[in-house]
């Protein structure tokens, strides 16, 4: 079956570090591959996506290149805020059978501190 | 435009009883996805339903039903409420359209079950 792996949390880096979070997949075709974030007590907000194997997807600072080859999806700042502290979920979405059901990590809490 | 929205905000049932939960998806949009989010269980799809049928839903068992109005806003119900069935309960809807592989979420319904 489809599946995400994101690295274990929690992480905590003072204001202006670098970030990485890594995230590979399993699935069977060619998956959307997607960074949700989410707030204390708020639901989930589109990040950044990529469709299609190379795609890079950026937003507010943050970036992730779709890399086919390795499966992976990792999510990157060069320079964290304390407002980026949220729990970030990768994710995956199939057309067809899948009908682009979303397949979640576990997700992982920044905490960034000042 | 107007996000996905859902309610109530907070709802509080106990064992036994039965939660109606609603969301309204994003204007034009057709299909809406519902998700469980629950302490140490990550997120997990629930339901999807797409121009007022259900297409699929995930490994829940059917005291969760809902349905999809003609207008695309939809109603989750739970029956027979578990203690297990707290959680946050995420909205999703996603255009129709061609390209339409993205999924915006609504700010969740928190249901406790006493």
């Amino acid at each position: 079956g489809n599946s995400v792996t994101q690295m274990e949390g929690p992480v905590t880096l003072s204001e202006e570090a670098f970030l990485t979070i890594n995230c590979t997949y399993t699935a069977t075709g060619y998956p959307s591959l997607f960074w949700y974030v989410q707030y204390p007590g708020e639901g989930l907000q589109l990040l950044l996506k990529a469709t299609k194997a190379d795609d890079k997807g950026s937003n507010k600072g943050f970036e992730a290149t779709y890399r086919k080859e390795t499966t992976s999806f990792h999510l990157e700042k060069g320079s964290v805020q304390v407002s980026d502290s949220a729990v970030y979920f990768c994710a995956l979405s199939l057309s067809g059978g899948s009908n682009y059901k979303l397949t979640f990590g576990k997700g992982t809490l920044l905490t960034v501190n000042p | 435009e107007a996000g996905v929205t859902q309610s109530p905000t907070h709802l509080i049932k106990t064992r036994g009883q039965q939660a109606t939960l609603r969301c309204s998806p994003i204007s034009g949009h057709t299909s809406v996805y519902w998700y469980q989010q629950a302490l140490g269980l990550g997120l997990q799809f629930l339901l999807w339903y797409d121009e007022g049928e259900e297409r699929n839903r995930g490994n829940f068992p059917p005291r969760f039903s809902g349905r999809q109005f003609p207008n695309y806003s939809s109603e989750l119900n739970v029956n027979a409420l578990e203690l297990e069935d707290s959680a946050l309960y995420l909205c999703a809807s996603r255009s129709g359209l061609a390209g339409g592989e993205t999924q915006y979420f609504g700010p969740g319904t928190r249901l406790l079950v006493l």
